[in-house]
């Protein structure tokens, strides 16, 4: 089945500074990549993502790209600011089953 | 739009005791997840609704977890006996597919303690 690893587990920025998340997966047949954005004791949100058709996609400070030949996508934060302080995670899904497949996380710190 | 309901929000109750976790998902929502979340990880698919019936539960610990969605719109999670290590928070999601394509929508969660 699907495995899905994140790095790095921690992640400490300054404020200003641009924040990478990285994620592998290993079933190439996942074709829907979502990152959600977890704030303490909150619901996970979903914040953006790409499907395998398309290799790059941006909305304002955030943006994902995806490496189906190597099989990993990263998030990227431009600009970070302290509301950017979160648990970040990424998942890999089959579109046809409906089941998202979820990394560890990634505790994103920002440092004012 | 109204987001997913999940009651209680906190429930402490000590092992071996029975818990009961409610959820209802977005109007015209046919998919529901129940996820465990251990405190500093991922969310735990334990078992998938489409309508009223299960697509997947083999991460479900059926000698002591049990679920149901009978009329295809709000759903229960129970715990009997509930042990040490089911202290965790317990997200409830949906997702309108097919036109979705997977994007799941969150509940705010009922945190339990087992003591």
């Amino acid at each position: 089945g699907e495995n899905v690893e994140q790095h790095p587990s921690t992640l400490s920025v300054q404020e200003g500074d641009s924040a990478v998340i990285k994620c592998t997966y290993s079933d190439s047949a996942s074709n829907y990549f979502p990152w959600y954005k977890q704030e303490l004791g909150k619901r996970p949100q979903l914040i953006i993502d790409i499907r395998s058709n398309v290799g790059e996609k941006k909305d304002q400070r955030i943006a994902v790209t995806l490496n189906k030949t190597a099989k990993h996508f990263s998030l990227h934060i431009t600009e970070t600011q302290p509301e950017d302080s979160a648990v970040y995670f990424c998942a890999a899904s089959i579109e046809s089953n409906y089941q998202l497949i979820w990394g560890a996380g990634t505790k994103l710190i920002i440092k004012p | 739009e109204a987001g997913v309901a999940q009651s209680p929000r906190y429930k402490i109750i000590e092992k071996r005791q029975s818990v009961a976790f409610w959820c209802n998902p977005i109007s015209g929502h046919a998919t529901l997840y129940w996820y465990q979340q251990i405190l500093g990880q991922g969310p735990k698919l334990l078992i998938q609704f489409q309508n009223n019936g299960v697509v997947d539960d083999s991460q479900l610990p059926k000698d002591r977890f049990s679920a149901e969605r009978l009329k295809g719109v709000d759903s229960t999670l129970k715990i009997q006996p509930a042990k040490l290590e089911d202290s965790a928070v317990y997200l409830c999601a949906s997702s309108p597919d097919p036109e979705s394509k997977n994007i799941q929508y969150f509940g705010a969660g009922t945190r339990l303690s087992v003591l």
